[in-house]
């Protein structure tokens, strides 16, 4: 069993879509970060996030902790949003970090 | 460009060779992290290391050991290695004030082809 889940998988949108990811997780976590990599294979640290809300320009991450799952939401997607999306979490102890397998997020002009 | 260098970008060797991989950090970083990403296993945390001693393991495999040297760069040791070892390899590194993982910034990775 993965700790880390997200769903889709795969994720074709048109430009303009209102973009939804979904992350859950099994472990106790000390936080939660999105990770933005590109077709290149260049990572980003996008959001770290342990409780409520952050947003960035037209990226949104939410937490809810009680529930143990988190969304990363894109606003008027455009074609440069194109990248593989990874949840990731840090153990409770700080010590250990487990990965989603990613979503893979196209954007159609 | 994250500050993080990796070097070599590619490297092709063979079944029961030893290769190391090298990593600079941001300058003012004193963690560095290694991860394995493999077409089936996904993104996988190996071992992290602050300020010269190690901090935290992953699924790092016996075959495979780092080290971090005054100077803050570090260098991923792989030995006897097997086809399934074949994997981009990524360097992280970050300021890392406490527990857990502070803001990470990403090398470009290190592609390993075994053949």
């Amino acid at each position: 069993k993965n700790e880390v889940e997200q769903s889709p998988q795969n994720l074709t949108a048109q430009e303009g879509e209102f973009i939804t990811i979904n992350c859950s997780y099994s472990v106790g976590i000390s936080a939660l970060h999105w990770l933005q990599q590109h077709p290149g294979g260049g990572i980003v640290s996008l959001f770290m996030l342990s409780s409520g809300k952050k947003k960035h320009g037209r990226l949104i991450a939410t937490i809810n902790i009680q529930e143990k799952h988190s969304s990363l939401h894109i606003t008027a997607s455009h074609p440069r949003d194109s990248a593989v999306y990874i949840c990731a979490v840090s153990s409770f102890t700080g010590n250990q970090f487990y990965f989603g397998t990613g979503t893979s997020l196209t954007v159609i002009p | 460009d994250s500050g993080v260098t990796q070097t070599p970008k590619h490297l092709i060797t063979a079944t029961g060779q030893r290769v190391t991989l090298r990593c600079s950090p941001r300058s003012g970083d004193l963690s560095v992290y290694w991860y394995q990403q493999s077409l089936d296993q996904g993104l996988q945390f190996l071992i992290q290391y602050y300020n010269g001693e190690e901090r935290a393991k992953g699924n790092i495999l016996e075959r495979f050991s780092a080290q971090q040297f005054p100077d803050l760069h570090s260098e991923l040791n792989l030995s006897s290695l097997e086809l399934g070892d074949s994997a981009l390899y990524f360097c992280a590194s970050s300021v890392w004030a406490g527990q857990g993982w502070a803001e990470q910034f990403f090398g470009p990775g290190t592609r390993l082809t075994v053949l």
